[in-house]
């Protein structure tokens, strides 16, 4: 397997634009997480998926963020509209469903927002 | 959600063994450890994970205390690959939602 495949790898946009991040998971993993990574914040969880539901959504930020899971091979995060506050990287992870499970994390998607 | 506490950062030197501590002041009986870490650049990997026996895997063992309110994670001889930094966090038996704190930034000195 790839992988946990992120697209793009990088993304500039002016604000007040639309922003789609996408996320393919590991094949088989029914658990899929979306991150955002600052130097201010660290690591946050914004939201994750179990079998395609969202399961904890609490660390959306505000209502520009949303996210989707259609169907078990394709996720997206979604800013509308975007604000320079938004620039961090994105990060999509996978696993299977458990405690013992280990997640396995994507490369990432470098989003700036001017 | 359940906190854990870690030094900032640790240094090393290389091919000397590394303990990095972590409190689980917070872990309920259940709750699972695990550790990740997140090398320059790159999105956190799996490093190892445990309940309340010490475990080993390829890349590092894990000491767990008796009454699992600390655990260490050990790197036996840190290379320069090693510097990173490495998180600790407890996972409810029931689910896997998977929080990240501060975590220690390692730096290896050659």
């Amino acid at each position: 397997d790839a992988g946990v495949i992120q697209s793009p790898r990088h993304e500039v946009t002016e604000m007040g634009q639309e922003v789609t991040l996408r996320c393919k998971p590991i094949s088989g993993h029914n658990s899929l997480f979306w991150y955002r990574q600052t130097m201010m914040r660290g690591l946050e969880l914004l939201i994750y998926f179990n079998n395609n539901v969202p399961i904890d959504d609490s660390g959306m930020p505000e209502d520009r963020f949303s996210a989707k899971m259609p169907n078990a091979s394709f996720s997206t995060l979604k800013i509308q509209p975007s604000e320079p506050r938004d620039s961090a990287v994105y990060f999509c992870a996978s696993s299977l469903w458990g405690a013992r499970a280990e997640a396995f994390f994507g490369q990432g998607t470098r989003l700036t927002v001017v | 959600d359940a906190k854990t506490t870690q030094p900032n950062s640790m240094e090393s030197n290389e091919e000397e063994p590394v303990h990095l501590p972590c409190n689980h002041s917070t872990i309920s009986g259940t709750d699972y450890i695990h550790w990740y870490r997140q090398l320059p650049s790159q999105g956190p990997e799996y490093v190892i994970h445990g309940l309340t026996s010490n475990v080993n895997n390829r890349m590092a063992s894990l000491a767990i205390a008796e009454d699992r309110k600390s655990s260490t994670l050990i790197l036996h001889r840190a290379t320069l690959r090693d510097a990173a930094v490495y998180y600790c966090m407890n996972l409810k038996a029931a689910g896997n939602k998977l929080t990240f704190g501060g975590g220690t930034r390692v730096l290896v000195k050659p």
